[in-house]
Parts: C-alpha cells; structure tokens; sequence
C-alpha cells in the first residue's frame, strides 16, 4: 500500500522567509501528485497539480517539484506571507479511487 | 456558481438517527468521492462513484450509503447515526481516472450526540 510521508510536521518562520516542504511516497507507480492548502475548519484547496510526466508545476510564489523515481516531491513557498499560515497536504493518485494523503505539515508564518 | 457544494455545512443529530449529507458539482466530473477527516487518521474514503450509478466502497464503508442517481449529485446517507460518525466529511470529485486532480468541497461538519 502507498504510504505518504511529509516532513517537517510543523514549521515556524518569520515573515519574508523561502521555504520548503517536502512529501516523500513510496509506490513511484503514480498518475500525479497534487499540493492541498486546509486552513482550521476548513475544505482543501488544491494549489498544484504535477502530472507524473512532469517534473514541477509554478503558481505565483509557490513552486512544487516532483522526482518520481526517487519518491519525493517538494513544495518551495517565496517570501512567506501570515496568510500562508495552514496545513499544508500533499497526496499522490494511483489509480480512479486511489488518493492517497500524506500527514500534513502545519506551517506558520510569524508577522 | 460552479463548483462543488456540500450541505449543510454543521449538522448535529442523535444517535440512531438517519441524516444525509448532500453533494453537488457542477462539471459533470465523472469521478465523485466522500471523505470523512478525523484527527489521528486523517482523510479517509468512504464511498466512490465512476458514473452515475455505480458506486463502489472505499476503506471506511460501514454503516454509509450512498446513491448518484445523477452525475452532479452524490449524497450520503448515515442510515443510523453512532457517535463515532461523529467527524468532518468532505465530498471531492475528478474529472477522469488517471491525470485528473481532485476537487474537495467545504466540508459538513457532523455531531452526532
């Protein structure tokens, strides 16, 4: 079975700061792998999707990679902003019914 | 407006109850998901739909039903409500089997007391 793994748990920076998140997968046999934001009490937004053709996607401030043979992906967020504060999740899709999630890592951005 | 709607958003109802949780997209995505998340376990599959009309259990099917009748909705039914159903359901859908990312809605967040 997938198993999902994302690292650190929980991470705290000031404000202006580039970081990364990193989610590491155990199957290479995926379609893609897909980057969700959940604030408290929230839905997930989905912030990027990487097909497992490619190797990163780019929206705005937020960069993901994907090395699907090594099994990892990371999410690089620039100049980190309070409202970047929440959980951020990734989960890759092996099959119609299979998502698979990985734990998660709260982030927060100190103003 | 597009997209993917869940109602009601807070629910609470009693043990033994029935309750239905409702789901509607506006895509016609083929794929239709329900999700439950629960602290320590996070998201778990409940149900799945292909089309309308077919539907097929996830890891966590045990005391849900589920029907799509139409291909925008795709409702949950807990046929008699225990306390631990109690948990924030999200319902998702996909546009296809392979490539396609998925879309979660708000969440219905449900107590049952």
């Amino acid at each position: 079975k997938q198993e999902v793994t994302q690292i650190p748990a929980a991470l705290s920076v000031p404000e202006g700061e580039n970081l990364v998140l990193n989610c590491s997968f155990t199957d290479s046999a995926i379609y893609n792998l897909q980057w969700f934001r959940q604030d408290p009490g929230k839905g997930l937004t989905s912030l990027l999707l990487i097909q497992s053709s490619q190797r990163e996607q780019t929206s705005g401030r937020l960069n993901a990679s994907l090395d699907k043979s090594s099994g990892r992906s990371t999410l690089y967020i620039a100049a980190s902003q309070p409202g970047d504060s929440a959980t951020y999740l990734c989960a890759v899709k092996t099959g119609a019914n299979n998502l698979f999630f990985g734990t998660g890592t709260r982030l927060t951005v100190i103003p | 407006d597009a997209g993917i709607t869940q109602s009601p958003r807070y629910k609470i109802t009693e043990t033994g109850r029935q309750v239905t949780l409702m789901c509607h997209q506006t895509w016609s995505h083929s794929y239709m998901f329900w999700y439950r998340q629960d602290l320590g376990h996070g998201l778990r599959l409940i149900y799945y739909s292909a089309a309308a009309d077919i539907t097929d259990k996830g890891e966590v099917p045990d005391g849900y039903v589920v029907s799509r009748s139409k291909t925008e909705n795709f409702p949950l039914t807990l046929e008699s409500a225990t306390r631990s159903q109690t948990s924030v359901y999200f319902c998702a859908s996909s546009e296809s089997a392979g490539g396609g990312g998925y879309t979660f809605g708000s969440g219905t967040r449900l107590t049952v007391v």
